[in-house]
C-alpha cells in the first residue's frame, strides 16, 4: 500500500524558534502533497498544496512566509514554521494524492504535534 | 466554494448499526470520500463514491446521491473500536481535499 511518513512525530520548541517538519512517501512518487492543520476537536483545515519543483500554492488566511512549503523531491516535502509562537501550536498532517485508475485517494502521514511554549 | 455539514456527535451500542450523514454544497462535484480518525492518531481513507448509489466494504457502506448532495456512512456490527471521528471530504478541481466538521462517534458497551 502506499505509505506516508511524517518526521518529527512530536516537537516542543521555544517561542521565536523555527520547526521543521518532513513528510516522505515511502513506496511511491508524489508529485503533489498537502499539508493540513487541526487543532483540538476541530477539523482538518487545508493550508497549502505542495507540487514537486514548483511553488506552493497557499489556501486563503495562510501565511506563505510563515510557512515555508518546499518540494524537492518526488518523495519529500517539508514544512517550515518560522518565528514559531504558542498560537501555531497544532497537528500538523501531511498527505499525498495516490494515482490510480478512478477516484482520489489520498494516503495521510501519521501527523507531527507542535507545541510552542 | 465547497462546505459540508455532519452531525456533531453519534452515540450508539456495541452491536448496532449508526448512519453518519453528510450534506455538501460543491461548486464541482468530484465525489464525496469518508475518512476515520481515532484521537491523536491520521485520517485513514474508509471510502469513496463517485456515482449514485451504495458502495460496501465489509462492516462500513457509504451511500451518495448527487441530486440530493447527501451522502452517508453507515457502521455495522459495532465494536468499541470503531469509536472515533468520521469525516467527509470532497476534492476540488485539483484534487485538494475539503473536510466536514467531524462527527465524533462513541461506542458504548
Amino acid at each position: 500500500g502506499a505509505v506516508v511518513s511524517q518526521h518529527p512525530s512530536r516537537v516542543i520548541c521555544k517561542s521565536g524558534t523555527s520547526v521543521k517538519i518532513e513528510c516522505r512517501s515511502l513506496d511511491f512518487q508524489a508529485t503533489t502533497m498537502f499539508w493540513y492543520r487541526q487543532f483540538p476537536k476541530q477539523s482538518l483545515m487545508l493550508m497549502a498544496t505542495s507540487n514537486e519543483g514548483s511553488k506552493a500554492t497557499y489556501e486563503q488566511g495562510v501565511e506563505k512566509d510563515k510557512f515555508l512549503i518546499n518540494h524537492a523531491s518526488l518523495t519529500l516535502s517539508t514544512l517550515t514554521v518560522t518565528s514559531a509562537h504558542p498560537e501555531d501550536s497544532s497537528f500538523y498532517i501531511c498527505s499525498a494524492r495516490v494515482l490510480r485508475g478512478e477516484g482520489n485517494e489520498q494516503f495521510f502521514g501519521p501527523g507531527t504535534r507542535l507545541t510552542v511554549l | 466554494g465547497q462546505s459540508l455539514e455532519q452531525p456533531s456527535e453519534v452515540t450508539a451500542v456495541e452491536g448496532a448499526i449508526v448512519q453518519i450523514n453528510c450534506t455538501y454544497q460543491t461548486s464541482g462535484f468530484y465525489g464525496l470520500s469518508w475518512y476515520q480518525q481515532h484521537d491523536g492518531g491520521a485520517p485513514t481513507f474508509l471510502s469513496y463514491n463517485a456515482l449514485d448509489g451504495l458502495e460496501e466494504t465489509g462492516r462500513f457502506s457509504s451511500f451518495l446521491s448527487r441530486s440530493d448532495s447527501y451522502g452517508y456512512l453507515l457502521l455495522q456490527e459495532l465494536q468499541m473500536k470503531d469509536s472515533a471521528s468520521y469525516f467527509c471530504a470532497v476534492p476540488d478541481s485539483s484534487y485538494k481535499l475539503i473536510f466536514g466538521s467531524g462527527t465524533r462517534l462513541l461506542v458504548r458497551p
